[in-house]
């Protein structure tokens, strides 16, 4: 099976850099995603690793060493707004389905 | 182009009662997969359907079913409801069952008395 593992909160303040860790235990290796999601609403898409590496987009970036099986989301120049769950998700090949972390509380204080 | 829709947003049940969700994906996406959500146990997996075929399920007891029409439209169902079927019902759509992100319904909230 697949096991996710990300810290549970993270506090950080606006205007600073923050990064949240990811690390994985999984067969069939398909992708790693990481997704948004703010109180009483749906996740949303923001960032995708297959291949190792950095991908940035905009303030954010994320980074995937398949080796380690580890990740890491960075975000940079934090605004209040940034202040949600992160969610680290794994994608396993044909199986169709992703398998998420518990997801990561980040708060961000003035 | 439209998103991810959930019927309904809310209901409320009684233990024993079943229930019945909605999802209609975003138009040309085949994969539907459903997620139970709660503060304990994060996103859980459900199943995914594609091709009106459920290609995969989660460990979820046998109370929780679900079903995909020819137009991708995928329906789950939970009997016999328990207080602990109280979740966040998230849906959501790709493109097909390898490539692309999630794009995910505001989901259906269940309370269950």
């Amino acid at each position: 099976g697949q096991n996710i593992d990300q810290p549970t909160e993270m506090t950080a303040t606006e205007g600073a850099i923050v990064q949240i860790n990811c690390t994985y235990q999984t067969s069939g290796f398909n992708g790693l995603f990481w997704y948004q999601q703010h109180a009483g609403e749906a996740p949303t898409f923001l960032s995708y690793n297959v291949l190792d590496g950095l991908e940035e987009k905009g303030r954010f970036s994320s980074f995937l060493s398949r080796s380690k099986g580890y990740s890491y989301l960075l975000l940079k120049e934090l605004q209040m707004k940034d202040s949600a769950s992160y969610l680290c998700a794994v994608r396993v090949t044909n199986a169709g389905k992703s398998t998420f972390g518990d997801g990561t509380t980040l708060t961000v204080k003035p | 182009k439209a998103g991810v829709t959930q019927t309904p947003r809310y209901l409320i049940k009684t233990r024993g009662q079943q229930v019945t969700l909605s999802c209609s994906p975003i138009s040309g996406h085949r994969s539907v997969s459903w997620y139970q959500q709660t503060p304990g146990q994060g996103l859980q997996f459900l199943f995914e359907y594609f091709s009106e075929t459920q290609r995969n399920k989660g460990n979820f007891p046998g109370r929780f079913s679900g079903r995909q029409f020819s137009n991708s439209r995928s329906e789950m169902n939970v009997s016999t409801l328990e207080l602990g079927d109280s979740a966040l019902y998230l849906c959501a759509s790709s493109p097909d069952r390898n490539t692309g992100e999630l794009f995910f319904g505001e989901g259906s909230r269940l309370t269950v008395l």
